[in-house]
């Protein structure tokens, strides 16, 4: 069965600094997604993307991120100067016709 | 805007007990609305869905109705085995076409399940 892997699982920065985190979509997906989830609240949509470009994103989804395709394959999501309450679960998904299949998640914690 | 609602947990239930977790969404238009399930330390899997006024989605035993009159999709299951116990969430999304990537998540319940 086709799956998203989103790496690493887990991280930890300090505050200020930029974190990368990644996704290896499903091969013949064309929709790229990020969402988080901060602890105790809602799964929410940060950015779509599409044909190498933001399709849609959210209010939360401000200057200091950004999201790219840098090979082709990995789909990046980059938090350029982290703050404490960017600590969440982020969760990288593709479109696909039918359903949206999501990555496990990476464990974003900001000290 | 688009927003789904979903009943407060925790919900404890003893095995081979029945099971509804109450959705209801808002939104303009006619979404699409699936169910979710995050089994602990895993993603997120697409437990059911349905794409029109009163379809029934099911899967494992689950069932949801997609209720226009009533803008709900709440979960059901007859049933539930200790395996069940996970995170489940109601999701809509209007993006249709191509993708059904665009979701508007309710928060999540958490459903354990005992012996």
């Amino acid at each position: 069965e086709p799956e998203v892997t989103q790496t690493p699982s887990h991280q930890v920065t300090q505050m200020g600094q930029e974190v990368i985190l990644r996704c290896v979509p499903i091969s013949n997906h064309l929709y790229f997604y990020w969402y988080r989830q901060i602890l105790g609240q809602k799964v929410e949509f940060l950015v779509s993307f599409y044909n190498n470009e933001i399709s849609e994103k959210s209010e939360i989804f401000d200057d200091q991120f950004s999201v790219e395709r840098p090979d082709g394959s990995n789909f990046t999501l980059k938090i350029r100067s982290t703050k404490l309450e960017d600590s969440a679960m982020y969760f990288c998904a593709t479109g696909g016709n039918t359903e949206a299949f999501f990555g496990q998640g990476t464990r974003l914690t900001v000290v | 805007g688009d927003s789904v609602t979903q009943m407060e947990g925790p919900v404890t239930l003893s095995e081979e007990a029945c099971l509804t977790i109450n959705c209801t969404y808002t939104a303009t238009g006619y979404p699409s609305l699936f169910w979710y399930v995050q089994y602990p330390g895993e993603g997120l899997q697409l437990l059911l869905k349905a794409t029109k006024a009163d379809d029934k989605g099911s899967n494992k035993g689950f069932e949801a109705t997609y209720r226009k009159e009533t803008t709900s999709f709440h979960l059901e299951k007859g049933s539930v085995q200790v395996s069940d116990s996970a995170v489940y969430f109601c999701a809509q999304t209007n993006a249709g076409g191509t993708s059904y990537g665009k979701l508007t998540f309710g928060q999540g319940t958490i459903l354990t399940v005992h012996p």
